[in-house]
């Protein structure tokens, strides 16, 4: 059974220029989620989708925006990106709606901006 | 709202001696509550989880937790360490309902030093 799938695993951006990266979710997980990780913040949330609902965001600027498709696999898109957006950002997903069986995380994409 | 404090930043224990990482944590409802660990450059990989069955839970790798309610602790032992077991170890909490639907909430994180 193939894991959570992000790509790219690195990446190198601009200030400014935009950036959009991939997560797969384990076959038949709906429930997929978005953090962010950095050594001064630790694991924040982004948001979370369900059946290709965003059900819940955490606290970041609208530059930070997520879509769900209907196959589950999901999309998080940063625009405008700013030096502060370097992080890594992980995907994890779910079997149940309430994550009650806990989160599948991906290995993450590394993202630099310069 | 829930939250996570994991009382130490940083744990050294010796290989072959027990390990103890502790977890204080906060919830408006019965929560589900998760240890994951977390290998340099790697992704997060769940160790144990406690959703309102039995209150000692059993994990991978010979680590367990205990659920107590009445402390609002879930602390993570293991009783001998290995080299391996070097690592970052994150408390997570999740809450069903309320605004918290679907967000898993994260402890600061406890890395764990083993030395030979």
């Amino acid at each position: 059974k193939a894991g959570v799938t992000q790509t790219p695993r690195y990446l190198i951006k601009t200030r400014g220029q935009q950036v959009t990266l991939s997560c797969s979710p384990i076959s038949g997980h709906r429930s997929v989620s978005w953090y962010q990780q950095t050594p001064g913040q630790g694991l924040q949330f982004l948001f979370e989708y369900f059946s290709e609902t965003q059900r819940n965001k955490g606290n970041f600027p609208g530059r930070f925006s997520g879509r769900q498709f209907s196959n589950s696999r999901s999309e998080m898109n940063v625009s405008t990106l700013e030096l502060g957006d370097s992080a890594l950002y992980l995907c994890a997903s779910s079997s149940s709606p309430r994550g009650a069986d806990g989160y599948t995380f991906g290995s993450g994409t590394r993202l630099t901006v310069v | 709202a829930q939250s996570v404090t994991q009382l130490d930043s940083h744990v050294s224990v010796s290989e072959g001696t027990p390990v103890l990482l502790r977890c204080n944590y906060s919830s408006s409802y019965s929560p589900s509550l998760f240890w994951y660990v977390q290998h340099p450059n790697k992704g997060l990989q769940l160790l144990l989880k406690y959703t309102s069955a039995a209150t000692l839970v059993k994990g991978i790798n010979g680590f367990e937790a205990e659920f107590k309610k009445s402390e609002t602790s879930f602390h993570l032992t293991k009783p001998s360490a290995h080299m391996s077991d070097a690592a970052e170890y994150f408390c997570v909490v999740s809450d069903p309902g309320g605004t918290s639907y679907g967000k898993l909430t994260f402890g600061q994180g406890t890395i764990l030093t083993v030395h030979p």
